[in-house]
C-alpha cells in the first residue's frame, strides 16, 4: 500500500513568519509530486507539479523542493501573510499515475 | 483550465437517506473523478466516470452505495447511498487535465448524516 505522509498536521504561525512543511512519499516508482492549496468552501487548488530529482519551484513567497531518491519534498512560505492560511495538499503520482494523497498540513497564519 | 462547478455545496442529512451530488464542468473531458474526504483523512478516490461506459470503482468503493451517473462528457453525478454517520465528508468531482498534467476540483460538496 502507497502512503503519503504529511507533517506537521497543523501549524500556527505569526504573520510574517516564515515556515515550511514537509511531505513524504515512495522513493520507488516516481512519476510526479503535487502540491495543492485547499482553502475552506473552495476548490483545492494546484501550486506545483514537480517531476525531476532536485526540482525547485517557486511562486511569489511559495517555494517547493524534491528529493525522489530519498522520498520528500519541502513546501516553503516566506512571510507568511493571513491569506496563506489554508490546507496544503501533496499528491504522489506512480507509474500507475494514480493521485495518492497525503492528509494535509493545516496553516493558520495569525494577524 | 477546466471550471467545475458542484452542487449541493453543502447538506444535512439524515441516516438512511440518499443524496446526490451533481457536477458540471465547463469543458468536455473523457474522465471524470469523485474523490471523498472524511474527517482527518486524506482525500480518496472513489471512482473514475466514463461517458458511455461503466465507472470504475476503487477498492473499498461498491456501486450499490455510491452509484454514479456519466450521461455526457460535461456532467457526472454521484449518489450517497442509504446514508450513515461515517458518510459525512466533503465530497469533490475532478478532472485531469494532461497539459499541465494535474487534477482540477470542484468546491467540494459537504455531507452531514446525522
Amino acid at each position: 500500500i502507497l502512503n503519503v505522509e504529511q507533517s506537521p498536521q497543523s501549524l500556527h504561525v505569526q504573520e510574517g513568519d516564515s515556515t515550511n512543511f514537509t511531505c513524504s512519499f515512495p522513493s520507488s516508482n516516481f512519476y510526479a509530486l503535487h502540491w495543492y492549496r485547499w482553502e475552506t468552501a473552495k476548490s483545492p487548488e494546484a501550486l506545483f507539479v514537480m517531476t525531476l530529482n532536485g526540482d525547485e519551484k517557486k511562486k511569489g513567497r511559495i517555494s517547493a523542493t524534491l528529493n525522489t531518491k530519498e522520498g520528500y519534498s519541502y513546501l516553503y512560505i516566506k512571510g507568511s501573510q493571513p491569506e496563506d492560511s489554508a490546507t496544503y495538499l501533496c499528491a504522489f503520482r506512480s507509474g500507475t499515475y494514480k493521485y495518492i494523497f497525503g492528509t494535509g498540513t493545516r496553516l493558520k497564519v495569525l494577524a | 483550465s477546466a471550471v467545475i462547478s458542484q452542487k449541493p455545496s453543502r447538506d444535512i442529512c439524515q441516516r438512511g437517506t440518499s443524496l446526490t451530488i451533481q457536477c458540471q464542468v465547463d469543458s468536455q473531458v473523457t474522465m471524470m473523478f469523485w474523490y471523498r474526504q472524511q474527517p482527518g483523512q486524506s482525500l480518496t478516490l472513489i471512482a473514475t466516470a466514463n461517458q458511455g461506459s461503466e465507472a470504475t470503482y476503487e477498492s473499498g468503493f461498491v456501486i450499490d452505495k455510491f452509484p454514479i451517473s456519466r450521461p455526457n462528457l460535461t456532467f457526472s453525478t454521484l449518489t450517497v447511498s442509504n446514508m450513515s454517520p461515517e458518510d459525512s465528508s466533503i465530497y469533490l468531482c475532478s478532472v485531469e487535465e494532461w497539459v499541465p498534467g494535474e487534477l482540477f476540483f470542484g468546491e467540494g460538496s459537504r455531507l452531514t448524516v446525522l
